[in-house]
């Protein structure tokens, strides 16, 4: 049971690039959740999505695009990468279950993303 | 505006000692507050939560307490353990909201022998 794979584990991108991160969740789990870590900021929500076909945005959408095609796999794009974008990306994701309130969310290793 | 503020920034406790991080938050709809552990490298793995109906929970030596009334929360470790050195986030959810979760800044926590 590998629980939520990230690829690639690492990236280095000259500003303007487009780059695409993946993962992917074993689980069945319906909501999926793509974050950044960044030093002294704790983890701040991208994007999510709460089932196969849709997505939302977070607290930090700007410059970020996702996608949902099937439910295991949630995908992270960078149209035209910018060195502010330089981060920790981690996805995550969780069971809905109705009536019981919020659910633990189940963590990848990230990704590490330079923007040179 | 930062909806959870944790404290400290970074911990050193000796083995054997108790570690105490805190966690305060503005938003009184959160009902759900997970606390996770991550390693360097690694992602992060939820440790222990509560659910604002109890003022505390105990998983071995990891305990959370929670009061409502001053919108606070905190991790204890007891007996802390060099293997416990790493990173604390503690975060909060509100139920119906797809489980996102608003996360604190983090705790370095180092346990020295």
């Amino acid at each position: 049971n590998a629980g939520v794979t990230q690829t690639p584990k690492f990236r280095v991108l000259k500003t303007g690039q487009s780059t695409t991160l993946l993962c992917a969740q074993d689980m069945n789990h319906e909501y999926m959740y793509w974050y950044r870590q960044d030093p002294g900021m704790g983890l701040r929500l991208i994007h999510y999505s709460v089932g196969e076909g849709t997505t939302a945005k977070g607290e930090v959408p700007d410059g970020y695009n996702v996608s949902r095609l099937k439910k295991q796999n949630f995908l992270l794009g960078l149209e035209s990468a910018a060195p502010s974008q330089t981060s920790v990306y981690f996805c995550a994701s969780s069971y809905r279950l109705s009536g019981v309130g919020a659910q633990p969310q189940h963590f990848g290793d990230g990704t590490r993303l330079s923007i040179l | 505006q930062q909806q959870v503020k944790q404290s400290p920034q970074s911990l050193i406790v000796q083995k054997g000692g108790i570690s105490i991080i805190n966690c305060a938050y503005e938003n009184t709809a959160f009902d759900y507050f997970p606390w996770y552990q991550q390693f360097p490298g690694k992602g992060p793995a939820l440790l222990i939560a509560i659910r604002p109906d109890v003022s505390e929970k105990k998983e071995g030596r990891f305990t959370i307490s929670f009061n409502k009334s001053a919108k606070q929360f905190s991790l204890h470790i007891m007996d802390s353990q060099p293997g416990d050195s790493a990173t604390y986030f503690c975060a909060a959810s509100i139920t119906g909201t797809a489980s996102k979760l608003t996360f604190g800044t983090g705790t370095r926590l180092q346990v020295t022998l």
